[in-house]
């Protein structure tokens, strides 16, 4: 099982700064990442797959990037609306699918 | 557009069984696996089992081998999840996600709102 871990747990930010989140898979999952937002009360949303490529609907102002093992989520010029949990998961080696323990994105 | 509706959560015993739905609508049902994932209270997410297009395949966490069943009615639109043996580790929001596949990866691209299930005695 490729065990998927994110840091910060918490990170605590500006309005229009720049946040910078991470996550590393146990062992090489190539390109087959995804980022998830979850806030409180609601079911998980598909931000970005395939590591970068944004899913539809999602602001140019949230990007990923990485390949094997070292992932990022960056998220510029943050907007309070993007106050949440963000989920990283790996979908390469399945089953089963794995996700990280999530990163807390509190604005200031 | 695309929805998806979870439903059956409960207050159930230990011990007990329960099966939850996800009726789907807004997509060709019948062309798409699924997924069910799940979220302990405070906790992060976990995914529980898979199920193919057509339902010959299947695959399941370790956590609810052998106790828990995914399955599908295609002229329904509706996915299922028998769950036997509940345990106290169970209880959960429970939520059904369909699987965007491309070369046997697959990304979970929507998601139903989710239906608590709450395992006590």
């Amino acid at each position: 099982e490729i065990v998927m871990t994110q840091s910060p747990a918490t990170l605590s930010v500006s309005p229009g700064e720049r946040a910078t989140l991470s996550c590393r898979a146990s062992q090489s999952v190539s390109s087959n990442l995804a980022w998830y937002q979850q806030k409180p009360g609601q079911a998980p949303r598909l931000l970005i797959y395939g590591a970068s490529t944004r899913a539809t609907d999602v602001p140019a102002r949230f990007s990923g990037s990485g390949s094997g093992t070292e992932f990022t989520l960056t998220i510029s010029s943050l907007q309070s609306e993007d106050s949440a949990v963000y989920y990283c998961q790996q979908y390469n080696n399945w089953p089963p699918y794995t996700f990280g323990q999530g990163t807390k994105l509190e604005i200031k | 557009q695309v929805q998806l509706v979870e439903s059956g959560g409960d207050v159930v015993q230990p011990g007990r069984s329960l099966r939850l739905s996800c009726a789907v609508s807004g997509l060709t049902f019948s062309s798409y696996g699924f997924h069910w994932v799940r979220q302990g209270p405070g906790k992060g997410l976990e995914w529980v089992t898979v199920i193919s297009n057509d339902g010959s395949n299947k695959y399941y966490a370790d956590s609810v081998k052998g106790r828990f069943t995914i399955s599908r009615d295609n002229s329904k639109n509706t996915l299922y999840l028998q769950m036997n043996s509940l345990r106290a580790e169970d209880t959960a929001v429970y939520y059904c996600a369909r699987s965007y596949c491309s070369n046997g990866k697959c990304i979970f691209d929507y998601w139903g709102q989710g239906t608590l299930v709450t395992v006590s005695s």
